[in-house]
């Protein structure tokens, strides 16, 4: 039961740079979003969707991108990576209502040089 | 909009004894969902316990149990008994019946003392 997936665990990259975080879910959930995790804030919410092909902006959108063109995936971009962008990123799934937890990858650690 | 504050941002309890983490809550939803993570040096995410709004007694989960007062918009995490695994990080969490996303605390370090 491999839950919700997230590659890779570590990345560094250059300003610059573009990239993709992968996610993939196998719980047939509705609702998938993305966090960044820095210290002393918490989670913050930068993308999430209801459904595939439905997407919306979460509190921190600037710089990232993402699309859902089926249920099981919800890939996440950057578009050209700054310092700022250092972070841990989160992504997690959960059905669409209700009594419902929401699942976590194991997270990606992101280095921004 | 939906805000979750956590006001400690370091606790230390002695092993065996019992902590409460805070947990406030701000939103105009009716209809919300009240979740505790704990994040292990390790670094994932385990959910440990859930309230909802309209639920009238307080969640419990083994040694969890929250403690939820929707006059006062709070939902602080009792820990009984406490372990040395019981060492991490915990998160307050909201999902509000609009939109359905979930908003985060800023987490309460937890140390257990031996």
């Amino acid at each position: 039961n491999a839950g919700v997936t997230q590659t890779p665990k570590f990345q560094v990259l250059k300003t610059g740079q573009s990239m993709t975080l992968q996610c993939a879910q196998d719980m047939n959930h509705e609702y998938m979003s993305w966090y960044r995790q820095d210290p002393g804030m918490g989670l913050r919410l930068i993308h999430y969707s209801v459904g595939a092909g439905i997407t919306d902006q979460g509190e921190v959108p600037n710089g990232y991108n993402v699309s859902r063109s089926t249920t099981e995936d919800f890939p996440l971009r950057l578009l050209s990576a700054a310092p700022s962008q250092t972070s841990v990123y989160f992504c997690a799934s959960s059905y669409g209502t209700g009594r419902t937890e929401a699942f976590f990858g194991q997270g990606t650690r992101l280095t921004v040089v | 909009a939906q805000k979750i504050t956590q006001t400690q941002p370091g606790m230390f309890v002695q092993e065996k004894e019992a902590v409460t983490l805070d947990c406030t809550y701000d939103t105009s939803d009716q209809s919300y969902g009240l979740f505790w993570y704990k994040q292990p040096s390790s670094g994932e995410m385990i959910f440990l316990i859930y309230q909802g709004s309209y639920d009238e007694q307080n969640a419990t989960e083994g040694r969890y149990s929250l403690n939820f007062q929707k006059a006062r918009k709070s939902a602080n995490l009792v820990i009984s008994a406490s372990q040395l695994g019981d060492s991490a990080m915990y998160f307050c969490a909201m999902r509000g019946s609009i939109g359905n996303q979930f908003y985060f605390g800023t987490g309460t370090s937890l140390t257990v003392i031996p």
